[in-house]
């Protein structure tokens, strides 16, 4: 069964970097989009960007652009999310998700678990 | 870029009863380009509904997506207790862009 598993919790000071991660697992890893989408404490979800892990191609949300980078190792079917220099406003959940193929190729069919991010000093 | 606006934001209904759920765009957009997901608290979102009235694998027939244009809803019959939840529309642009709309509430009567 396809499979995305999250990097865990993490709790941060404001100015702190930090790099979260997103394994994909029983697919071609290469082969699908990965996005990464924001949840702010009960709020909505908000697209950040997506990346091809096969070439690194990434796209990213204007509202994200500069603020984030997104990468991915392929050698090791992972994505990452980073932030240089968190901010309290970084305080959300934050899913990975694999935009699907075929007549899936507009949505997210898989997600992964979530990982909190806490930016609290 | 699209804007989704959905309504309302809380729907209180009864088990049994039937939801219907809007999803307005800012401008007329494809079926093709429309989802709809289903987030329970402390899990992350499910795929429902693709291409405006698809289901996913594995989605009762109790939910079926309907619409064009800038119009679409998400109709849940038969209200289940495991339905109550945030459904939220998501539109797919340009540049592999998605929105999402701000979500409605379904709660218990």
């Amino acid at each position: 069964e396809v499979q995305l598993v999250q990097s865990g919790a993490e709790v941060k000071k404001p100015g702190e970097s930090l790099k979260i991660s997103c394994k994909g697992s029983e697919y071609s890893f290469n082969n699908y989009w990965i996005g990464w989408v924001r949840q702010m404490p009960g709020k909505g979800l908000e697209w950040m960007g997506v990346i091809y892990p096969g070439d690194s191609d990434t796209r990213y949300s204007p509202s994200f652009q500069g603020q984030v980078t997104i990468s991915a190792d392929k050698s090791i079917s992972t994505a990452y999310l980073q932030w240089s220099s968190l901010k309290a406003s970084d305080t959300a959940m934050y899913y990975c998700a694999r935009q699907g193929r075929g007549p899936y190729s507009k949505v997210f069919d898989y997600w992964g678990q979530g990982t909190l991010v806490t930016v609290s000093s | 870029e699209i804007v989704l606006t959905q309504s309302p934001g809380t729907l209180s209904l009864s088990p049994g009863e039937t939801a219907t759920l809007s999803c307005r765009a800012s401008q007329s957009i494809s079926t093709t380009y429309l989802a709809w997901y289903q987030q329970k608290p402390g899990q992350p979102p499910r795929l429902l509904i693709y291409g405006a009235s698809s289901r996913a694998t594995g989605i009762p027939d109790r939910f079926s997506g309907s619409g064009s244009g800038t119009d679409f809803a998400l109709t849940i019959s038969r209200l289940e207790p495991e339905d109550f939840a945030v459904y939220y529309c998501q539109h797919y642009g340009m540049s592999r862009a998605y929105t999402f709309g701000q979500g409605t509430k379904l709660e218990i009567k």
